[in-house]
């Protein structure tokens, strides 16, 4: 069935790094684009960033840019987020998400935990 | 990017009608139709339940609308049902090729 499961999250303190991936299966990954998107305890949901079907095109949220970066391996069916210098603000619960042709997500992981804390 | 702006909570007996607003701007949901709408019960994923402002995947009940009006988006839940209790969230694509979420709103069903 079509599935998204992420992994690498954990805890590490400010200004350190992580890397998260995202597995995909049931789906053509390469002809999707793919994006992150984060929720913090007992907050809303907040876009980080997507990646073109390709990888060619990339868009940040502001609050991220320049100290995320994401990819993709089409031929691992794989999506990444490489996290860099990152803050206690970046506490948050990370989903993987499929993006339809529509623009919305219609596919969702299951999430994975960031704790950022010294 | 600022959030698109909902009401904090929405409450109704079962049976009964709920609508939620889901107010942005000239940049985002007043330009676009890609306003979509998630449900999120506790502990759980988002799940999408609106895209393209009213068109509903395959799977998600008829009792669940959506339209738009200039910069506000709204859902609507007909016939509430116990099982409708959570939190949901509007979204639309903007004007700089990125996303905005919305503040969320948490149903109750009385």
């Amino acid at each position: 069935q079509v599935q998204l499961v992420e992994s690498g999250g954990g805890l590490v303190k400010p200004g350190g790094s992580l890397r998260l991936s995202c597995a995909a299966s049931g789906f053509s990954f390469s002809d999707y684009y793919m994006t992150w998107i984060r929720q913090a305890p007992g907050k809303g949901l907040e876009w980080v960033s997507y990646i073109s079907s390709s990888g060619g095109g990339i868009y940040y949220a502001d609050s991220v840019k320049g100290r995320f970066t994401i990819s993709r391996d089409n031929a691992k069916n794989s999506l990444y987020l490489q996290m860099n210098s990152l803050r206690a603000e970046d506490t948050a619960v990370f989903y993987c998400a499929r993006r339809a042709v529509s623009r919305s997500f219609d596919i969702w992981g299951q999430g994975t935990m960031v704790t950022v804390s010294s | 990017q600022s959030a698109l702006t909902q009401p904090p909570s929405v409450s109704g007996s079962p049976g009964q009608s709920v609508t939620i607003s889901c107010t942005g701007t000239s940049s985002d949901v007043g330009t676009y139709n890609r306003v979509s709408w998630y449900q999120q019960p506790p502990g759980t994923a988002p799940k999408l339940m609106i895209y393209e402002v009213s068109n509903r995947p395959s799977g998600v009940p008829d009792r669940f609308s959506g339209s738009k009006t200039d910069n506000t988006a709204s859902l609507t839940i007909s016939g509430l049902q116990a099982e409708d209790e959570a939190d949901y969230y509007c979204s639309s694509y903007t004007s700089s090729s990125t996303y905005v979420f919305g503040t969320g709103t948490k149903v109750t069903v009385l």
